[in-house]
């Protein structure tokens, strides 16, 4: 059973700080990785992708992907109170299968 | 509003009725695939379609579920004699789908529908 293991929080950072959520994986040939916001009862929203080692910056947001220690992490600058949602990590096999898979979710609260 | 459209969003009915849900993707989209989403969970993968063959299926995906994609292009999932258990969001997602012996995919979700079964 492959797995992506995110911390279910809450989670709760102040306005205009850094939010830092993490996101292992168990199965090595994973290729690709995603982060998608959700926000209560609405379907999920694309963030970010990542499919190489090392960051990705679109505003805000940053994407961290080490494959070494399975571990991708996405972290939110200058939080603002409409980043309130789940965010949810999720991985693909790439070539090896096309299958995605969802962690459960880190539940955000900025606090205004 | 990514493109991706599914109807209806909402459905009740009665345990041990039949419900058909329909999902229309992006149009470039050659691949589509469906999700089951319960409170406080992430999606779990139910089937995905490459056009209109049936590629992967969850073992999630009991005999009372069925799926199609007739001509490649929208897609229905239909749920038989259906259980309190069946209730949940059932997401669409498709996918460009890039060729060649390295895959990389980004999915893009619909609304859902929101079934209840009572």
């Amino acid at each position: 059973q492959k797995e992506v293991e995110q911390n279910s929080g809450p989670l709760s950072v102040p306005e205009g700080a850094i939010a830092s959520l993490n996101c292992t994986y168990s199965d090595r040939v994973s290729q690709s990785f995603f982060w998608y916001r959700q926000y209560s009862g609405k379907s999920p929203e694309l963030i970010m992708s990542i499919y190489s080692n090392g960051d990705k910056e679109d505003g805000r947001f940053t994407a961290q992907l080490n494959k070494a220690s399975q571990y991708v992490s996405l972290l939110i600058r200058d939080s603002q109170p409409s980043d309130s949602a789940t965010y949810l990590c999720a991985v693909n096999e790439g070539w090896a299968g096309n299958q995605f898979y969802f962690g459960t979710g880190t539940s955000l609260t900025v606090i205004p | 509003d990514t493109g991706v459209s599914q109807d209806p969003r909402h459905k009740i009915t009665k345990r041990g009725q039949n419900v058909t849900f329909r999902c229309d993707p992006i149009s470039e989209h050659n691949r589509l695939y469906w999700y089951r989403q319960t409170l406080g969970q992430g999606p779990e993968f139910l089937t995905y379609f490459q056009n209109e063959a049936q590629l992967e299926k969850s073992r999630l995906l009991s005999d009372r579920f069925s799926a199609e994609r007739p001509k490649g292009s929208f897609s229905t999932l239909e749920i038989q004699r259906t259980e309190q258990g069946d209730s949940a969001m059932y997401l669409c997602a498709s996918s460009l789908g890039t060729g060649g012996e390295r895959m990389t995919d980004t999915q893009y979700f619909g609304p859902g529908t929101r079934l209840t079964v009572l």
